[in-house]
């Protein structure tokens, strides 16, 4: 079946960098792509969606310059988490629809999420 | 504010019982779907149900939906171990900005005693 790649799997980095996620479909295309945000114990929150060729759609409180998306092709979209701090530290987990649903939400490929740990 | 409420949010049964998760939601929706995740890792679709059904099976997996109660139901029949995971339901809505998102609930920790 189609998989979504996500990479990578985990990243420590000091306070103030910037750390870059990506997320891949291998077998399919994928216009848009989802990013989320997952705490320990919680449920994911959608942060943003992520167009082919076009800016991508923030969730409201979600900072468009601290979280930059980039979805330059159709198999790939990159997180860019700028000038992290502590606060960032997070389960970041992408997805994309599985093609030919008649909706676009109707069946969802996740990547295998990205754990960031800023000191 | 979430959309999905699950309770319980976590269960503990031995192998081989059958195990019951919960799902109640805010608003009208188009379909609502489960998904498992294991500790630290992506999630996997389990199941659609549409909005205009009341039960769907999966192998031991069967799902209700009450559109009237705005719940729903996951019945994981025979549990294995492998079972163990988080369980989540999702609902498909319509955002703020005029397009469709899914949301998901807070999820049941479900763990399998062998």
């Amino acid at each position: 079946g189609a998989v979504v790649s996500q990479h990578p799997s985990w990243v420590i980095c000091k306070s103030g960098t910037s750390v870059k996620i990506e997320c891949r479909s291998l077998d399919f295309q994928a216009t848009t792509m989802f990013w989320y945000r997952q705490f320990p114990k919680q449920s994911l929150m959608l942060m943003a969606t992520s167009n082919e060729g076009s800016k991508a759609t923030y969730e409201q409180g979600v900072e468009k310059d601290k979280f930059l998306i980039n979805h330059a092709s159709l198999t790939l979209s990159t997180l860019t988490v700028t000038s992290a701090h502590p606060e960032d530290s997070s389960f970041y987990i992408c997805s994309a629809p599985v093609p030919g649903q008649g909706r676009p939400n109707e069946k969802l490929f996740f990547g295998s999420g990205t754990q960031l740990s800023v000191l | 504010s979430q959309q999905g409420e699950e309770d319980p949010q976590a269960l503990s049964i031995q192998e081989g019982e059958n195990a019951t998760m919960n799902c109640s939601y805010k608003t009208s929706i188009n379909n609502l779907q489960w998904y498992r995740q294991n500790s630290g890792r992506g999630l996997v679709h389990l199941i659609l149900i549409r909005s205009n059904e009341r039960e769907k099976h999966s192998g031991r997996l069967r799902v209700t939906l009450d559109t009237s109660k705005k719940s729903s139901s996951l019945l994981i029949t025979a549990s294995r171990a492998a079972d163990t995971a988080s369980y989540f339901c999702a609902t498909d809505i319509i955002s703020n900005f005029g397009n469709e998102k899914l949301t998901f609930g807070t999820g049941t920790r479900l763990t399998i005693i062998p």
